[in-house]
């Protein structure tokens, strides 16, 4: 079946430090959204990117889509404790069977 | 109502015994979709329902697990004869649009722990 590599599993940090976490697939997306969940939650729509190469901030946080519609990227600038928390990523294209299809996450920890 | 809800929000039950989740979602989303978390995990797909289609089953992983939605709205899943390996979150989301067209939703879970 179709699926979404997401990496890494974990990033540690510190606070103010940057963070970045990376969705890749081998085939083209028709768009990708992007969720935040944090611990003992539920996820939480952040974004979703449709354009080949198209970049959004938020804030802090930067998404972008590549031109081929194959990888995605999700940037976080000088962390905060408020951004602790696993981000998934989740594709949808065609070939699905209209299912999304998620990305494993990225788990952000902040070190104390 | 203002969110997608589930209950109950905990559930502990006896290996072995049945087991069903109630999932409410926002109203009008024509999209309802369960998964299942365990601890650390990332998403499992089970089911997915759209509108007055036949619903999507490739992800329920054993015969033990069923669900059904009634009148395109409050969806239940049931587990039969429950495993310790079924302990894990479940999530319930629905969404307006086809999967990847807008947001989805999701409810705050049930936790389920087979003891």
């Amino acid at each position: 079946g179709q699926q979404v590599m997401q990496i890494p599993q974990y990033q540690h940090v510190q606070e103010g430090e940057d963070f970045t976490t990376y969705c890749n697939s081998s085939t083209t997306l028709s768009n990708i959204q992007w969720y935040k969940q944090r611990p003992g939650g539920h996820p939480v729509f952040l974004i979703q990117l449709v354009k080949s190469g198209e970049v959004k901030k938020q804030k802090r946080l930067t998404f972008q889509f590549g031109e081929a519609k194959k990888n995605s990227s999700l940037h976080i600038t000088a962390t905060q404790t408020t951004d602790v928390g696993t981000y998934f990523c989740a594709a949808w294209h065609m070939d699905s069977n209209y299912q999304l299809i998620w990305g494993a996450g990225t788990k952000l920890i902040i070190k104390p | 109502g203002a969110g997608v809800s589930q209950s109950p929000s905990n559930k502990v039950t006896e290996k072995g015994k049945d087991v069903e989740l109630r999932c409410d979602p926002i109203s009008g989303h024509t999209a309802l979709y369960w998964y299942r978390q365990s601890l650390g995990q990332g998403l499992e797909f089970l089911i997915y329902f759209q509108g007055n289609s036949a619903p999507d089953k490739s992800g329920l992983p054993s015969d033990r697990f069923s669900a059904e939605r009634t009148g395109g709205s409050v969806s239940t899943l049931t587990i039969q004869r429950t495993q310790q390996e079924d302990s894990a979150v479940y999530l319930c989301a629905s969404s307006f649009l086809r999967p990847g067209q807008g947001e989805t939703f999701f409810g705050q879970g049930t936790r389920l722990t087979v003891v």
